[in-house]
């Protein structure tokens, strides 16, 4: 049992390159969402969704793109990559939208942008 | 707004000491409560939560917390620590009232145990 699974684990871009990271779980979770995580800030919300075709915003979006197509994938797209955008990136999933579930979480993805 | 606070950026205790970690929140309806755990260079751990019931919660690795609603608090304790429990630790909470969808995390708490 994989769990959820991130790709890539290190990626190095330039300004204004674009990029997507993977996201796949195979617990058949409803819920997946995506986190950046900054030294000092803990993790920030970017993106979730609630279930294949249905996604919204977290507390930072901007800059970010989501699909959710199947239930089990949910890749996140820069579409033209900033700096500030260098961080830790956390896919996370869990069971069900009655919301009373735990978070699973990827092992993360290292971005930095030049 | 929600909000979730952790006031100590560090914890420091020696081996076979109790350990407390603080977490207070901020909420507009009734808080689910959770802590997870981050060891170097991996995701988080889920150790333990509150959703509704008796205040103090059991979790994994011997960790306990207790939810006080007067004080908006959830404290992760844990009476014996061991080296091992060395790790960066995130309180988070989940607002029931606009559909809990948004799981909110603190900054986190580096606890470190001497032995």
């Amino acid at each position: 049992n994989a769990g959820v699974t991130q790709t890539p684990k290190f990626q190095v871009l330039k300004t204004g390159q674009s990029m997507t990271l993977q996201c796949a779980q195979d617990m058949n979770h409803e819920y997946m969402s995506w986190y950046r995580q900054d030294p000092g800030m803990g993790l920030r919300l970017i993106h979730y969704s609630v279930g294949a075709g249905i996604t919204d915003q977290g507390e930072v979006p901007n800059g970010y793109n989501v699909s959710r197509s199947t239930t089990e994938d949910f890749p996140l797209r820069l579409l033209s990559a900033a700096p500030s955008q260098t961080s830790v990136y956390f896919c996370a999933s869990s069971l069900g939208v009655a919301n009373t579930g735990e978070l699973f979480f990827g092992e993360g993805s290292r971005l930095t942008v030049l | 707004a929600q909000s979730v606070a952790q006031p100590e950026d560090q914890v420091n205790v020696a081996e076979g000491n109790p350990l407390t970690v603080k977490c207070t929140y901020s909420v507009s309806g009734n808080p689910y409560l959770f802590w997870y755990v981050q060891y170097p260079n991996r995701g988080l751990q889920f150790l333990l939560k509150y959703i509704t019931g008796d205040n103090l919660v059991k979790g994994s690795y011997g960790f306990e917390a207790e939810f006080n609603k007067s004080q908006t608090s959830f404290h992760l304790k844990k009476p014996s620590a061991l080296v091992s429990d060395s790790a960066l630790y995130f309180c988070a909470v989940r607002d029931t009232r606009t559909g809990g969808f948004k799981t909110i995390f603190g900054a986190g708490t580096r606890l470190f145990v001497k032995a």
